[in-house]
Protein backbone atom coordinates (compact mmCIF):
# COMPACT_ATOMS: atom_id res chain seq x y z
CA UNK A 1 0.00 0.00 0.00
CA UNK A 2 1.89 2.26 -0.78
CA UNK A 3 0.87 6.34 0.53
CA UNK A 4 3.04 8.57 -1.30
CA UNK A 5 3.41 7.40 -5.19
CA UNK A 6 5.56 9.27 -7.78
CA UNK A 7 4.88 7.80 -11.24
CA UNK A 8 7.31 9.23 -12.86
CA UNK A 9 10.42 7.27 -12.27
CA UNK A 10 12.35 9.75 -14.55
CA UNK A 11 12.79 12.78 -15.86
CA UNK A 12 15.32 14.55 -18.63
CA UNK A 13 15.01 18.33 -18.87
CA UNK A 14 17.45 20.87 -20.55
CA UNK A 15 19.71 23.47 -19.03
CA UNK A 16 17.90 26.57 -17.97
CA UNK A 17 14.07 25.00 -18.43
CA UNK A 18 11.79 23.75 -15.99
CA UNK A 19 12.16 21.13 -13.73
CA UNK A 20 8.48 19.91 -12.72
CA UNK A 21 8.39 16.75 -9.96
CA UNK A 22 4.99 15.58 -9.10
CA UNK A 23 4.20 12.95 -6.13
CA UNK A 24 0.54 11.72 -5.30
CA UNK A 25 -0.64 11.17 -2.12
CA UNK A 26 -3.49 9.17 -0.78
CA UNK A 27 -3.70 9.45 3.15
CA UNK A 28 -5.65 12.47 3.86
CA UNK A 29 -4.31 12.34 7.73
CA UNK A 30 -0.49 14.17 6.22
CA UNK A 31 -0.01 17.59 7.19
CA UNK A 32 3.49 18.19 6.11
CA UNK A 33 5.32 17.69 3.01
CA UNK A 34 8.63 17.12 1.60
CA UNK A 35 11.33 17.38 -0.88
CA UNK A 36 14.87 15.48 -0.25
CA UNK A 37 17.48 15.26 -2.85
CA UNK A 38 19.60 12.61 -3.51
CA UNK A 39 23.04 12.00 -5.19
CA UNK A 40 24.50 8.75 -5.76
CA UNK A 41 26.32 7.37 -2.32
CA UNK A 42 24.80 9.44 -0.27
CA UNK A 43 22.11 10.61 1.88
CA UNK A 44 18.81 11.74 1.34
CA UNK A 45 19.31 15.74 1.94
CA UNK A 46 16.53 18.74 2.85
CA UNK A 47 15.47 20.80 -0.13
CA UNK A 48 12.38 22.46 1.05
CA UNK A 49 8.90 21.89 2.17
CA UNK A 50 5.42 23.67 2.71
CA UNK A 51 2.39 22.42 5.58
CA UNK A 52 -0.84 21.51 4.77
CA UNK A 53 -2.67 24.78 5.68
CA UNK A 54 -0.09 26.64 2.67
CA UNK A 55 -0.74 25.79 -1.53
CA UNK A 56 2.63 27.15 -1.79
CA UNK A 57 5.92 27.72 -0.46
CA UNK A 58 9.10 29.28 -2.82
CA UNK A 59 12.78 29.19 -1.88
CA UNK A 60 15.04 30.61 -4.56
CA UNK A 61 15.28 28.75 -7.76
CA UNK A 62 12.75 25.80 -5.63
CA UNK A 63 9.07 26.31 -5.30
CA UNK A 64 6.52 23.52 -4.30
CA UNK A 65 3.11 23.76 -4.95
CA UNK A 66 -0.04 21.94 -3.11
CA UNK A 67 -2.91 20.65 -4.36
CA UNK A 68 -5.11 18.74 -1.23
CA UNK A 69 -8.46 18.80 -2.76
CA UNK A 70 -6.72 16.26 -5.60
CA UNK A 71 -3.85 15.00 -2.78
CA UNK A 72 -0.87 16.31 -5.14
CA UNK A 73 2.03 18.47 -4.86
CA UNK A 74 4.68 19.41 -7.64
CA UNK A 75 8.18 20.78 -7.06
CA UNK A 76 9.11 23.03 -9.67
CA UNK A 77 12.96 23.98 -10.22
CA UNK A 78 13.49 26.97 -12.13
CA UNK A 79 16.03 27.32 -14.14
CA UNK A 80 17.64 24.01 -14.32
CA UNK A 81 20.95 23.57 -13.95
CA UNK A 82 23.95 20.63 -14.38
CA UNK A 83 23.52 20.59 -10.52
CA UNK A 84 20.19 19.60 -10.15
CA UNK A 85 20.44 16.03 -11.79
CA UNK A 86 19.61 13.79 -8.63
CA UNK A 87 17.42 12.00 -7.21
CA UNK A 88 14.05 13.61 -5.70
CA UNK A 89 12.01 11.85 -3.27
CA UNK A 90 8.75 12.96 -2.08
CA UNK A 91 7.90 12.55 1.72
CA UNK A 92 5.17 12.61 3.54
CA UNK A 93 4.58 13.38 8.14
CA UNK A 94 1.18 11.84 8.92
CA UNK A 95 -0.58 14.72 11.52
CA UNK A 96 1.60 15.00 14.92
CA UNK A 97 -0.93 12.82 16.70
CA UNK A 98 0.35 9.94 15.10
CA UNK A 99 4.00 10.53 15.13
CA UNK A 100 5.80 13.39 13.87
CA UNK A 101 8.89 13.32 11.85
CA UNK A 102 8.07 9.96 10.71
CA UNK A 103 8.46 10.72 7.14
CA UNK A 104 6.62 8.01 4.71
CA UNK A 105 8.20 8.56 1.14
CA UNK A 106 7.79 7.91 -2.97
CA UNK A 107 9.74 6.09 -4.65
CA UNK A 108 11.78 8.79 -6.34
CA UNK A 109 12.15 10.64 -9.46
CA UNK A 110 15.65 10.45 -11.24
CA UNK A 111 16.23 14.11 -12.68
CA UNK A 112 18.52 14.92 -14.88
CA UNK A 113 19.67 17.96 -16.76
CA UNK A 114 20.66 18.24 -20.24
CA UNK A 115 23.61 20.98 -20.97
CA UNK B 1 32.01 15.70 12.53
CA UNK B 2 29.56 17.95 11.47
CA UNK B 3 27.15 15.07 9.97
CA UNK B 4 25.80 12.03 10.86
CA UNK B 5 28.34 9.46 10.59
CA UNK B 6 27.46 5.67 9.17
CA UNK B 7 29.83 2.52 9.38
CA UNK B 8 30.84 0.64 7.57
CA UNK B 9 29.76 1.76 4.14
CA UNK B 10 30.02 -1.29 2.83
CA UNK B 11 28.53 -5.08 4.49
CA UNK B 12 29.14 -8.01 2.81
CA UNK B 13 27.19 -10.85 4.93
CA UNK B 14 26.64 -14.47 4.38
CA UNK B 15 23.11 -15.45 4.62
CA UNK B 16 22.69 -16.90 8.28
CA UNK B 17 25.35 -14.39 9.32
CA UNK B 18 24.87 -11.04 11.89
CA UNK B 19 25.60 -7.95 11.33
CA UNK B 20 25.56 -4.49 13.14
CA UNK B 21 25.50 -1.28 11.53
CA UNK B 22 26.83 1.83 13.39
CA UNK B 23 25.40 5.35 13.57
CA UNK B 24 26.64 8.19 15.11
CA UNK B 25 24.35 11.40 15.14
CA UNK B 26 24.82 14.71 14.95
CA UNK B 27 25.84 15.98 18.48
CA UNK B 28 23.23 17.15 20.60
CA UNK B 29 20.32 15.74 17.83
CA UNK B 30 17.47 14.60 20.35
CA UNK B 31 16.23 12.54 17.93
CA UNK B 32 17.52 9.11 15.91
CA UNK B 33 15.43 6.98 13.00
CA UNK B 34 16.84 4.21 10.96
CA UNK B 35 15.50 3.98 7.31
CA UNK B 36 15.74 0.82 4.90
CA UNK B 37 15.88 1.45 1.19
CA UNK B 38 15.46 -0.80 -1.38
CA UNK B 39 16.68 -0.94 -4.78
CA UNK B 40 14.69 1.54 -6.91
CA UNK B 41 12.32 2.39 -3.36
CA UNK B 42 12.12 5.16 -0.96
CA UNK B 43 13.77 5.01 2.50
CA UNK B 44 11.05 2.76 4.82
CA UNK B 45 11.00 4.31 8.06
CA UNK B 46 12.26 1.13 10.81
CA UNK B 47 12.80 2.76 14.38
CA UNK B 48 12.84 5.56 15.89
CA UNK B 49 14.69 6.76 18.91
CA UNK B 50 14.00 10.14 21.22
CA UNK B 51 16.99 10.17 23.23
CA UNK B 52 17.97 6.78 24.74
CA UNK B 53 13.76 5.74 25.14
CA UNK B 54 12.93 3.80 21.36
CA UNK B 55 9.67 5.27 20.90
CA UNK B 56 8.40 3.67 17.92
CA UNK B 57 9.90 0.14 16.34
CA UNK B 58 6.70 -0.51 14.18
CA UNK B 59 8.78 -0.93 10.92
CA UNK B 60 10.76 -3.11 12.04
CA UNK B 61 10.23 -6.50 9.85
CA UNK B 62 10.95 -8.93 11.98
CA UNK B 63 12.59 -10.28 15.36
CA UNK B 64 15.73 -10.16 13.68
CA UNK B 65 15.88 -6.59 13.73
CA UNK B 66 17.18 -5.00 16.82
CA UNK B 67 17.86 -1.86 17.42
CA UNK B 68 19.47 0.51 20.77
CA UNK B 69 20.68 3.65 21.66
CA UNK B 70 21.94 3.14 25.32
CA UNK B 71 23.26 6.39 25.99
CA UNK B 72 21.61 8.57 24.06
CA UNK B 73 24.04 8.99 21.55
CA UNK B 74 25.37 6.26 18.95
CA UNK B 75 22.97 3.61 17.94
CA UNK B 76 23.73 0.43 16.44
CA UNK B 77 21.18 -1.56 13.87
CA UNK B 78 21.77 -5.26 14.79
CA UNK B 79 20.32 -7.95 12.08
CA UNK B 80 20.39 -11.45 13.23
CA UNK B 81 20.84 -14.64 10.76
CA UNK B 82 20.74 -12.42 7.94
CA UNK B 83 18.57 -13.03 4.48
CA UNK B 84 18.40 -12.16 1.05
CA UNK B 85 15.89 -10.13 1.29
CA UNK B 86 17.96 -7.92 3.85
CA UNK B 87 19.45 -6.39 1.41
CA UNK B 88 19.30 -3.17 1.46
CA UNK B 89 20.60 0.33 2.39
CA UNK B 90 20.23 1.14 5.50
CA UNK B 91 20.09 5.05 6.51
CA UNK B 92 20.53 6.68 9.92
CA UNK B 93 18.82 10.06 10.66
CA UNK B 94 19.06 12.60 13.70
CA UNK B 95 17.18 15.68 14.06
CA UNK B 96 17.76 18.81 17.16
CA UNK B 97 14.21 18.51 17.75
CA UNK B 98 11.81 16.60 19.65
CA UNK B 99 9.25 15.03 17.17
CA UNK B 100 6.49 17.50 18.22
CA UNK B 101 8.30 19.88 16.36
CA UNK B 102 7.64 19.06 12.79
CA UNK B 103 9.68 22.03 11.10
CA UNK B 104 13.13 20.46 12.52
CA UNK B 105 14.59 18.65 8.89
CA UNK B 106 15.98 15.25 9.30
CA UNK B 107 19.66 14.97 7.97
CA UNK B 108 20.52 11.48 6.53
CA UNK B 109 24.19 9.68 6.92
CA UNK B 110 25.66 8.33 3.32
CA UNK B 111 23.73 4.93 4.44
CA UNK B 112 25.32 1.46 4.97
CA UNK B 113 25.12 -1.00 1.87
CA UNK B 114 24.34 -4.50 3.22
CA UNK B 115 24.47 -7.63 0.77
CA UNK B 116 23.58 -10.89 1.95
CA UNK B 117 25.02 -13.85 -0.44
Amino acid sequence: DQQVKQNSPSLSVQEGRISILNCDYTNSMFDYFLWYKKYPAEGPTFLISISSIKDKNEDGRFTVFLNKSAKHLSLHIVPSQPGDSAVYFCAAIPSIIQGAQKLVFGQGTRLTINP
Amino acid sequence: GAGVSQSPRYKVAKRGQDVALRCDPISGHVSLFWYQQALGQGPEFLTYFQNEAQLDKSGLPSDRFFAERPEGSVSTLKIQRTQQEDSAVYLCASSFSPTDRVHSPLHFGNGTRLTVT
